[in-house]
């Protein structure tokens, strides 16, 4: 994998519910990965920033894993809210230089 | 203060003009980054300055032309634009470039239509 891929684009999910979401990144140069939550009209939040292969991270109710061997990195939303509808962005670090290598994100919406 | 402010929100600028968007933070990061978003794609990198010197220029037009005058501020400076430049263009910084442990903080962006 060259790209850094999201899946899926978008999801809908009543409230309480829990769901999961998809990064791929190239499994090669690995510095880092990187979670935001990005709101309509609002700046980017950062949720997690992820070194280690292993790595699990948790933030309240959100929550992530990585495995840097294969490429993949997991985000877990549980007991969905309303509130965590969002576009969630995972960005790719491959070089000591700072350059993030964004996904398209995967668009969650909660409904009551 | 732990913002990044952009201004402006929004611009309309014709294809002759020149313009300016600006970028400030005032947590000691050494690092400041522009990004261009164009409707339903990832962030793509522009430039990154790196102790106010730039360090990455991903091939960019010279249409665009990034300032850092300080540690605290990034411009990126506008001129003879095309419609196809129209876009959000978001700013960021982050504590230190070399130590992949932090995170980028993001303004909210200035949305340039160009017509």
């Amino acid at each position: 994998i060259l790209n850094v891929e999201q899946s899926p684009q978008s999801l809908h999910v009543q409230e309480g519910d829990s769901t999961n979401f998809t990064c791929s990144f190239p499994s090669s140069n690995f510095y880092a990965l990187h979670w935001y939550r990005w709101e309509t009209a609002k700046s980017p939040e950062a949720l997690f920033v992820m070194t280690l292969n292993g790595d699990e991270k948790k933030k309240g109710r959100i929550s992530a894993t990585l495995n840097t061997k294969e490429g993949y990195s997991y985000l877990y939303i549980k007991g969905s809210q309303p509130e965590d509808s969002a576009t969630y962005l995972c960005a790719f670090r491959g070089d000591s230089w700072g350059k993030l290598q964004f996904g398209a994100g995967t668009q969650v919406v909660v409904t009551p | 203060d732990t913002e990044v402010t952009q201004t402006p929100k929004h611009l309309v600028m014709g294809m002759t003009n020149k313009k300016s968007l600006k970028c400030e933070q005032h947590m000691g990061h050494r690092a400041m980054y522009w990004y261009k978003q164009k409707a339903k794609k990832p962030p793509e990198l522009m430039f990154v300055y790196s102790y106010e010197k730039l360090s990455i220029n991903e091939s960019v037009p010279s249409r665009f032309s990034p300032e850092c005058p300080n540690s605290s501020l990034l411009n990126l400076h506008l001129h003879a634009l095309q419609p196809e430049d129209s876009a959000l263009y978001l700013c960021a910084s982050s504590l230190d470039p070399r130590d992949s442990s932090y995170g980028y903080t993001f303004g909210s962006g200035t949305r340039l239509t160009v017509v």
